[in-house]
């Protein structure tokens, strides 16, 4: 248990709302990640944190920001939500010790109406 | 850009059946390579990690191979059981901040 959890676990909103997904780790890990997951296109990369105040863009980070002003806190905005950022967000963050391993959180369930 | 696929997407075996879960991968330029299991509904757990520089890591009744040269890893459970029932997801880390490119999944069902 790498002491991840995610904020809200589910969530329904409607299409030109802003959302906020709050990702809390309890170890102090340097590196955070923010990931959808969808049918058909698997698992992949929004937005990465490599420390407070230090993020760069994954592979579909568009409609989405991120914030990290602290260690322990990763958050995403949908500023505008839109029906295809119906998805499941998992947050991870990188080694318990150091290591290049991943460890997810348990997800979130956003669906966009 | 890093493709990753794997096969088969699905798998239905008997229980005590061993067996072998297939990823491969399009740039050999990896520096590790991460084996997942996925539950229904559930995050994702990591199960192994094999360094670039390694060629198998065990865990329990788990061993996972990498063969860099030919962009391949495998997934080895033996004498599996229905617990095993899950998404099995390998990813394949490399560059800056050890991103990571996810395959798309074995789904493994275990029949009593």
């Amino acid at each position: 248990d790498a002491g991840i959890t995610q904020s809200p676990r589910h969530k329904v909103t409607e299409t030109g709302t802003p959302v906020t997904l709050r990702c809390h780790q309890t170890e102090n890990h340097r590196y955070m990640y923010w990931y959808r997951q969808d049918p058909g296109h698997g698992l992949r990369l929004i937005h990465y944190s490599y420390g407070v105040k230090d993020t760069d863009k994954g592979e579909v980070s568009d409609g989405y920001s991120v914030s990290r002003s602290k260690t322990e806190d990763f958050l995403l905005t949908l500023e505008s939500a839109t029906s295809s950022q119906t998805s499941v967000y998992f947050c991870a963050i990188r080694g318990t010790s150091g290591g290049p391993e991943q460890y997810f959180g348990p997800g979130t369930r956003l669906t966009v109406t | 850009k890093q493709e990753v696929t794997q096969i088969p997407a699905a798998l239905s075996v008997p229980e005590g059946e061993n067996l072998v879960l297939n990823c491969s991968f399009t740039d050999s330029a990896i520096y590790n390579l991460q084996w997942f299991r996925q539950d229904p509904g559930k995050g994702l757990t990591s199960l192994l990690l094999i360094q670039s520089s390694q060629r198998e890591q065990t865990s329990g009744r788990l061993n996972a191979s990498l063969d860099k040269s030919s962009g391949r890893s495998t997934l080895y459970i033996a004498a599996s059981q229905p617990g095993d029932s899950a998404t099995y997801l390998c990813a394949v880390g490399g560059g800056s901040y050890d991103k990571v490119i996810f395959g798309p999944g074995t789904s493994l069902s275990v029949i009593p």
